[in-house]
């Protein structure tokens, strides 16, 4: 099984709140993982993506961070929230760059 | 950069019509072309991975074909069921960027009963 977990599956927080959204992968041993960001009628937006423990490439200037503290977690977090925030976000994983990629259930944020 | 563009935005159909769903990208230098199922809320489900050297892949009424030259793709499906009802995405993995998916915007399709 190619099992990802992401939780909250909602979240409502206040704008200058902190955040952190975990996944956790199951099933593959060094996988790589990515987080994105669906915006209301916009496609899916690449915001973090990692090779392996503590590697984290970014692709979008934002407020938000990422880290991978063990091979099969990855978390998402902000210090302050921004009304911007708001949005579905989805983490991703494939074994490799040429691989089928599966994405997890994706958590719904919105920033009040 | 690679953009990536689904064609319709949304469809509307009978159940039991066939139905072709086009995606098309800008960048032919591809490794693969990844079609994804969202339902609504939901995260994405992969239905067919096409790499660079396929032409298509079939799986049960699904079939997806890929002309890397022209840079399109198309998603066939055979005898819609209310149950396909959903957001239809494709997805391109570039040779010079490739830790990343590039997706379309999606085609929405909605089957009648």
């Amino acid at each position: 099984s190619q099992t990802i977990h992401q939780w909250p599956a909602t979240l409502v927080q206040p704008v200058g709140s902190p955040l952190s959204l975990e996944c956790t992968v199951e099933g593959t041993s060094n996988p790589n993982l990515y987080w994105y960001r669906q915006a209301a009628g916009r496609g899916l937006q690449l915001l973090f993506y990692s090779v392996g423990i503590g590697q984290i490439s970014s692709e979008v200037p934002q407020n938000l961070s990422a880290s991978r503290p063990q091979d099969r977690q990855f978390i998402l977090s902000s210090k302050k929230l921004l009304l911007s925030d708001s949005g579905f976000y989805l983490c991703a994983r494939e074994t490799g760059v040429n691989t089928e990629a599966f994405f997890g259930q994706g958590t719904r944020l919105t920033v009040v | 950069k690679q953009e990536v563009t689904q064609i319709p935005a949304a469809l509307s159909v009978p159940e039991g019509e066939n139905l072709v769903l086009n995606c098309s990208f800008t960048d032919s230098a591809i490794y693969n072309l990844q079609w994804f199922r969202q339902d609504p809320g939901k995260g994405l489900t992969s239905l067919l991975l096409i790499q660079s050297s396929q032409r298509e892949q079939t799986s049960g009424r699904l079939n997806a074909s890929l002309d890397k030259s022209s840079g399109r793709s198309t998603l066939y499906i055979a005898a819609s069921q209310p149950g396909d009802s959903a957001t239809y995405l494709c997805a391109v993995n570039n040779f010079n960027t490739g830790n990343q998916f590039y997706f379309g915007t999606g085609t929405s399709l909605t089957v009648i009963p």
